[in-house]
């Protein structure tokens, strides 16, 4: 069964600290597909980046960026020299190609605040 | 245009009450969503259009009843709700059936049932 466990639900910072924001999941796939997604406060949620199960490699965009480890599960997601602008819940998702690939799998979100 | 839009933004209702919420976009995308979602928990699905047509109902009561009139339009329409249907209801759309794809989403409806 998919699953994707976000460990941390609410994480609270000041300006310009780096956070690091955790992402474990669960499948029997070879094949999947691993996404993060931002909700500020107006609820919208934003698409930030997709991996797929082939592609290990890090990547970096801008004051973001993302760590992806099979041999742990993890696909984590960090942010340097936080701004307040980035105060949003945080939602880490797993997207199967067999079985149910429309469906995305959430975790529970990640609430971060960063204050001035 | 990469956007999805939902209307209204609020919607109060009462339980007698008939409305119905509307989405949109014109990406060209043929596969359409409707999530619940209640604070501090993530999105819920609740149905799925796969090229206007019902491929998954995520056994949501019937006094939600979805409608895609065409490949641009995905309505949610609600009768005799109850208040734990109080929640952020989001509308999303994907280019494709393919799990490569993200979603896009639109801002949401905030829907109050008295």
């Amino acid at each position: 069964a998919q699953k994707v466990t976000q460990a941390q639900t609410e994480i609270s910072v000041v300006e310009k600290e780096d956070v690091t924001l955790d992402c474990v999941y669960e499948t029997r796939d070879t094949t999947y597909y691993l996404f993060w997604y931002k909700q500020p406060p107006s609820g919208e949620l934003v698409f930030l980046i997709r991996r797929n199960s082939f592609d290990e490699q890090n990547e970096i965009s801008g004051r973001y960026s993302w760590n992806f480890q099979k041999s742990t599960s993890s696909f984590n997601f960090t942010i340097t020299a936080s701004q307040v602008v980035d105060s949003a819940v945080y939602f880490c998702a797993l997207s199967e190609p067999q079985g149910g690939s429309e469906k995305l799998v959430f975790g529970k979100g990640m609430k971060l605040t960063v204050n001035p | 245009d990469t956007e999805v839009t939902q209307t209204p933004k609020h919607l109060v209702m009462g339980m007698t009450n008939k409305k119905s919420l509307k989405c949109e976009q014109h990406m060209g995308h043929r596969a359409m969503y409707w999530y619940k979602q209640k604070a501090k928990k993530p999105p819920e699905l609740m149905f799925v259009y796969s090229y206007e047509k019902l491929s998954i109902n995520e056994s949501v009561p019937s006094r939600f009843s979805p409608e895609c009139p065409n490949s641009s339009l995905l309505n949610l329409h609600l009768h005799a709700l109850q208040p734990e249907d109080s929640a952020l209801y989001l509308c999303a759309s994907r280019k494709g059936r393919n799990a490569y794809n993200e979603q896009f989403f639109g801002p949401g409806t905030r829907l109050t049932v008295l």
